[in-house]
C-alpha cells in the first residue's frame, strides 16, 4: 500500500518562512504525480492552494508556493501570517489514476 | 461559479450499505478533462482519497477500498453517486466530494456531510 508522508508538525514565527515537504513510499516525487495541496482548518472543508506542483489557483495568496525539492513535493510559505496557521494536505496522482493523500501537516504560527 | 453539496444519511448500521449523492452545479461532467471525486476524513484524522469518475465515465477507486465502492454518474442531473458496502464504525467520517480537473487536481470542494456508523 502507498504510503505519502509529510512532516507532523511544524511552528513558524509570524513573517517568517516554512517548508512542507510529501514523500512518496515508491519513490522519487515528480511533476507527473501532479503535486497538489491543500489547506484545511478545524471545521472546514479543504481549500486548494497548489495544482501540478506548482501552480497557484486564482484564490492562492502569493505567500504560498510549490515546488518539487530533493525527490519530494514541497509547498512553501513566505511572510507567514497568523491565519496560516492550519493543517496541510498534499495529494499525489499514482500510475493508475488514484490518488493518495499524504498524512498531514499542522503548521503553528508562534 | 462552482459548487458542491454532498447529502446522504448521517447514521447507517454496520454491514449496510452507504450511498451519497453529489449534486453540483456551475460545470458539466461532459466536458472533456472533468472529474468529480470523494474523499473523506475520520474526525480527528487524515484526509483519505476514495474514488474518481470522469467525463468519458473513466472511474477510478482506491486499491484498499476497491471492493467496497461503486461511483456512478447522471450527467443530466448534475449528480454524482458513491456507494460504499459493508459499512464499519471505523468507516465513520465526514465524506466530501470535490471538481477535480485531469491532469490537475481538485480544485472545489463541498462542504462534506457528516456519515456515522453505529448499531
Amino acid at each position: 500500500q502507498t504510503v505519502v508522508t509529510q512532516e507532523p508538525s511544524l511552528t513558524v514565527s509570524p513573517g517568517g518562512t516554512v517548508t512542507l515537504t510529501c514523500a512518496s513510499s515508491t519513490g522519487a516525487v515528480t511533476s507527473g504525480y501532479y503535486p497538489n495541496w491543500f489547506q484545511q482548518k478545524p471545521g472546514q472543508a479543504p481549500r486548494a492552494l497548489i495544482y501540478s506542483t506548482s501552480n497557484k489557483h486564482s484564490w492562492t495568496p502569493a505567500r504560498f508556493s510549490g515546488s518539487l525539492l530533493g525527490g519530494k513535493a514541497a509547498l512553501t510559505l513566505s511572510g507567514v501570517q497568523p491565519e496560516d496557521e492550519a493543517e496541510y494536505y498534499c495529494l499525489l496522482y499514482y500510475g493508475g489514476g488514484q490518488g493518495v493523500f499524504g498524512t498531514g501537516t499542522k503548521v503553528t504560527v508562534l | 461559479q462552482i459548487t458542491l453539496k454532498e447529502s446522504g444519511p448521517t447514521l447507517v448500521k454496520p454491514t449496510q450499505t452507504l450511498t451519497l449523492t453529489c449534486t453540483f452545479s456551475g460545470f458539466s461532467l461532459s466536458t472533456s478533462g472533468v472529474g468529480v471525486g470523494w474523499i473523506r476524513q475520520p474526525p480527528g484524522k487524515a484526509l483519505e482519497w476514495l474514488a474518481l469518475i470522469y467525463w468519458d465515465d473513466d472511474k477510478r477507486y482506491s486499491p484498499s477500498l476497491k471492493s467496497r465502492l461503486t461511483i456512478t454518474k447522471d450527467t443530466s442531473k448534475n449528480q454524482v453517486v458513491l456507494t460504499m458496502t459493508n459499512m464499519d464504525p471505523v468507516d465513520t467520517a465526514t465524506y466530501y466530494c470535490a471538481h477535480t480537473r485531469q491532469f490537475y487536481g481538485i480544485d472545489y470542494w463541498g462542504q462534506g456531510t457528516l456519515v456515522t456508523v453505529s448499531s
